[in-house]
């Protein structure tokens, strides 16, 4: 068991270019849940997924936002045409089915800066 | 509107004092609460959470959590902080047992050794 791993790190692109971020959550795990902080805030929540099924988005999802999951397995988060208000820590997690009995284990983020 | 609240942004203790952490949530029903703690260049790790049963809760590294449900909170303590305690803690809610965590803004502990 490796831990929740996401890639890249760290991603710096200029505003109006699309971006992709990859999670691969902890094997047994089939809850996985994206969300995003900034300076001096909490992480906010974005999507999470059940296996391949997205079962919830919060409305701070854009229609510029776009997860997959589609074997149940990694998780992708797409930003397009990213705007510099898009800058931020993009965390993921995971869980086993009942994450809110047991709390997620989380990943190091992605680091998006947009310039 | 509904959150999770903590008190203090920034709080800076010397090493062997003693520490409590604020943290109020406005949501009705049944909640699970969390305490994550994110040490410098770390990711988020779970320090203690509460489900049910016993409202005292103790978790890793001497941390400790009570739930007082007639308050709406769940302060973190530690008798005696370390300078390796220095991090930023985050209290977590799944209100009525939903099926996501909501966090509070964070607070960053500074200890001075």
């Amino acid at each position: 068991d490796t831990g929740v791993s996401q890639n890249p790190r760290h991603k710096i692109t200029k505003r109006g270019q699309n971006v992709t971020f990859r999670c691969d959550p902890i094997s047994e795990h089939n809850r996985l849940y994206w969300y995003r902080q900034t300076l001096g805030q909490g992480p906010e929540f974005l999507t999470y997924f059940q296996n391949e099924a997205q079962l919830e988005k919060s409305r701070l999802l854009s229609d510029r936002f776009s997860a997959e999951r589609p074997k149940g397995s990694f998780s992708t988060l797409e930003i397009q045409r990213t705007e510099q208000g898009d800058s931020a820590m993009y965390l993921c997690a995971s869980s086993p089915r009942w994450g809110q009995n047991y709390g997620y284990t989380f990943g190091s983020g992605t680091r998006l800066t947009v310039v | 509107a509904q959150s999770v609240s903590q008190h203090n942004h920034h709080v800076i203790l010397s090493e062997a004092a003693s520490l409590e952490l604020g943290c109020n949530y406005s949501y009705g029903g049944t909640v699970n609460l969390f305490w994550y703690v994110q040490y410098p260049g770390q990711h988020l790790q779970l320090l203690l959470k509460y489900f049910s049963g016993d409202p005292l809760v103790k978790g890793i590294k001497g941390f400790e959590a009570e739930f007082i449900k007639s308050k709406f909170s769940f302060n973190l303590r530690k008798p005696s902080v370390q300078w390796s305690d220095t991090a930023e803690y985050f209290c977590a809610v799944t209100p009525n047992r939903d099926d996501k965590i909501i966090f509070g803004k964070g607070t960053r502990l500074h200890i001075l050794p």
